[in-house]
């Protein structure tokens, strides 16, 4: 599975959005991006994954560059809840079954 | 819906103790199972999955064994724990068919002294 760079720590004032990008330059055709969070002292959350398109659910949007090399998690109006750890994964989703996590990016929303 | 469970919560042990923790899901069946370790300031390392009874994976070498005996239940066990043992050990599950999302339990806090 694909190695990924976060940064490793981001602040975000509560009602604006949160950008966090993810580098997997050495991303494969069949490999998914996903993204977790782990808010503290919990189990992590899965939150969207995408394979080449641009995905948005209840939670989050995701944006994958066209050359699938780096991504973009966004959260459109981060409240304080949203304060945690968030991981940048790829892997292939029908054949791994582990998720690799990193270090990921310690998100800091500020009133 | 479904719903995993895990106990104890916290846990302080002294070295060369024996372990249990156990994991269960409710609501599915014929999950994969995992077991997953963050030590203190650490990211997540995946020790043991599962897809099926008696089925076991080991991804790291360790003192630490796993078991599954029912469908939806699964254990970690230790014969002798080590200091490095402390962490948050997590429990996951899965679909068999879709392996998109892994849902994590509560976790426990084990603190070996």
């Amino acid at each position: 599975d694909a190695k990924t760079t976060q940064p490793t720590s981001m602040d975000c004032a509560e009602g604006r959005a949160a950008n966090l990008p993810c580098n997997h330059s050495t991303i494969s055709g069949n490999e998914y991006v996903y993204w977790y969070r782990q808010i503290h002292s919990q189990g992590p959350q899965y939150i969207i994954h995408g394979l080449k398109n641009n995905e948005t659910n209840e939670m989050a949007s995701l944006i994958i560059t066209e050359d699938r090399k780096s991504s973009t998690l966004i959260l459109p109006h981060a409240t304080l809840r949203d304060t945690a750890v968030y991981y940048c994964i790829v892997r292939v989703a029908e054949r791994s079954q582990k998720l690799v996590f990193g270090t990921g990016t310690r998100l800091l929303v500020s009133p | 819906s479904q719903t995993i469970h895990q106990w104890p919560a916290t846990l302080v042990q002294p070295v060369g103790s024996p372990l249990s923790l156990e994991c269960t899901v409710e609501g599915t069946s014929n999950p994969n199972l995992y077991w997953y370790r963050q030590a203190a300031g650490r990211g997540l390392q995946l020790l043991f999955y599962s897809v099926g009874i008696g089925q076991i994976s080991s991804e790291v070498p360790q003192n630490l064994s796993a078991s599954r005996p029912q469908d939806r239940q699964f254990i970690l066990s230790s014969k002798k724990l080590l200091l490095s043992d402390s962490g948050f050990y997590l429990c996951a599950w899965s679909r068999t068919v879709s392996y998109n999302e892994q849902f994590f339990g509560p976790g426990t806090r084990l603190t070996v002294l």
